[in-house]
């Protein structure tokens, strides 16, 4: 099942700040936060894991509500570079049997949300 | 470190062929995902295979299938292409579960 998304488009002027959320009906192991730029690969930007804190580097974190299943990503004072899609996934522990003992989820993502930053 | 590989880039089929796409993970990663890009429809999940076992499943026909080999390199396979197969195809590769995931380039499937 695919997380949902809000909102699906921001626009912002440089140097303000934006939200975005993700929300699950199921309990989760991890949430992911990918950005992806017209004709990219969505690109890595954090991972948050059941139990761990909220992270962030620079002007961009993100934090992990585990009672109520959602994700918030943040943005501050952005730049023009921060315009993209972000996309959250999320993922649910299923437990393998093989050799290697490694849990692994099935990641989804969500609609996508559509920043776009003005000068 | 080589990130993940993708070919071809780009492809144009014909409604009823079939076709298949490649991607091969970064060294030493053991989880391969494929996705599905269409405008307006987000990153649709295909399938994950996991130490050559396709472990996770998501809800495409059985037109789609893949498979992974003993090096980790995966293959995707679309049978009787339809003009709706139309899209990006991504594929990720993963150490294992909850690692981040690192994308190819895409496969740019057209169907006319």
């Amino acid at each position: 099942q695919q997380p949902v998304q809000s909102p699906q488009a921001v626009i912002l002027r440089e140097g303000e700040d934006a939200v975005i959320n993700c929300s699950s009906s199921k309990a989760l192991y991890s949430v992911h936060w990918y950005r992806q730029k017209h004709g990219e690969a969505p690109v890595f930007l954090m991972i948050l894991l059941k139990g761990g804190e909220q992270k962030g580097h620079e002007k961009i974190s993100a934090s992990f509500n585990e009672k109520k299943q959602q994700s918030s990503l943040y943005l501050t004072a952005s730049q023009l570079s921060y315009s993209g899609t972000y996309f959250c996934g999320t993922e649910y522990v299923i437990l393998g049997s093989h050799a290697g003992g490694t849990s692994y989820g099935k990641l989804t993502f969500g609609q996508g949300t559509i920043l776009t930053v003005h000068p | 470190k080589a990130g993940v590989t993708q070919t071809p880039r780009y492809l144009i089929k014909t409604r009823g062929q079939q076709v298949t796409l490649s991607c091969s993970p970064i060294s030493g990663h053991r989880s391969v995902s494929w996705y599905q890009q269409t405008p307006g429809q987000g990153l649709q999940f295909l399938f994950e295979y996991f130490s050559e076992t396709q472990r996770n499943k998501g809800n495409f026909p059985g037109r789609f299938s893949g498979r992974q080999f003993s090096n980790s390199r995966s293959e995707m396979n679309v049978s009787t292409l339809e003009l709706g197969d139309s899209a990006l195809y991504l594929c990720a590769s993963r150490p294992g579960g909850g690692t981040e995931a690192f994308f190819g380039q895409g496969t740019r499937l057209t169907v006319v």
